[in-house]
């Protein structure tokens, strides 16, 4: 079964800058999902990140803020920008095989 | 209300009990998946699930797609088993995953 290593693990960081998160799959997945977990509530889907092309974003999350590459099957990467302390929370990067499920370690984010 | 919803949220169980929990979904899916979280630890995935029943060891996992409700069993509960237990559905084209609040689950001795 595939493993996705997740950077970093945690940061704090200051209002107004800006964070890279990366997902390194050691094998191919077909699909890859950033998902947020704010305090007390539920993993929710920021995006699907395609490869080759631009992500697919839900509704309330948008480019600008959290810019998605994914340059191949094995590797993701999820800005949040222009951080404010609404940002605070664990994101999670998931990659999908069709039937299985892989998850990165997620990120927990404080922003101050 | 949320797509999926899972009951109870807490739950607190003495060693050796049988331990269910629920998870109800308002949408079409393609699948359903059962998954673990244990605490400072990652997300593992316990069981897929389209249809029936699946065992894995003491863990028992089945799904009515016509009542749109899925239940996770555990049997001779032990203290290891004490973790946060999410449901999640798929669906749609894009087969994205939407996900329950989790049960949370502490097993004394």
């Amino acid at each position: 079964s595939a493993v996705i290593s997740q950077k970093p693990s945690r940061d704090i960081c200051q209002r107004g800058t800006s964070l890279t998160i990366q997902c390194q799959v050691d094998s191919q997945v077909t699909m890859m999902f950033w998902y947020r977990q704010q305090p007390g509530q539920s993993l929710t889907l920021i995006a699907t990140a395609n490869q080759g092309s631009e992500a697919t974003y839900e509704s309330g999350f948008v480019i600008d803020k959290f810019p998605i590459s994914r340059p191949n099957l094995t590797f993701s990467t999820l800005t949040v920008s222009n951080m404010s302390p609404e940002d605070s929370s664990i994101y999670l990067c998931i990659g999908s095989t069709g039937e299985k499920l892989f998850f990165g370690s997620g990120t927990q984010l404080s922003v101050l | 209300k949320n797509e999926v919803e899972q009951s109870p949220q807490n739950l607190t169980a003495q060693e050796g009990e049988f331990i269910t929990i629920n998870c109800s979904y308002s949408v079409g899916i393609s699948a359903l998946h059962w998954l673990q979280q244990h605490p400072g630890g990652g997300i593992v995935s316990l069981f897929m699930l389209s249809s029936g029943k699946k065992k894995h060891g003491r863990l028992i996992a089945t799904i009515n797609i016509q009542e749109k409700h899925s239940s996770l069993h555990i049997t001779a509960s032990h203290p290891r088993d004490s973790a946060v237990y999410i449901c999640a559905v798929r669906s749609g084209t894009a087969s994205k995953l939407t996900f329950g609040t989790g049960t949370r689950l502490q097993v004394t001795l």
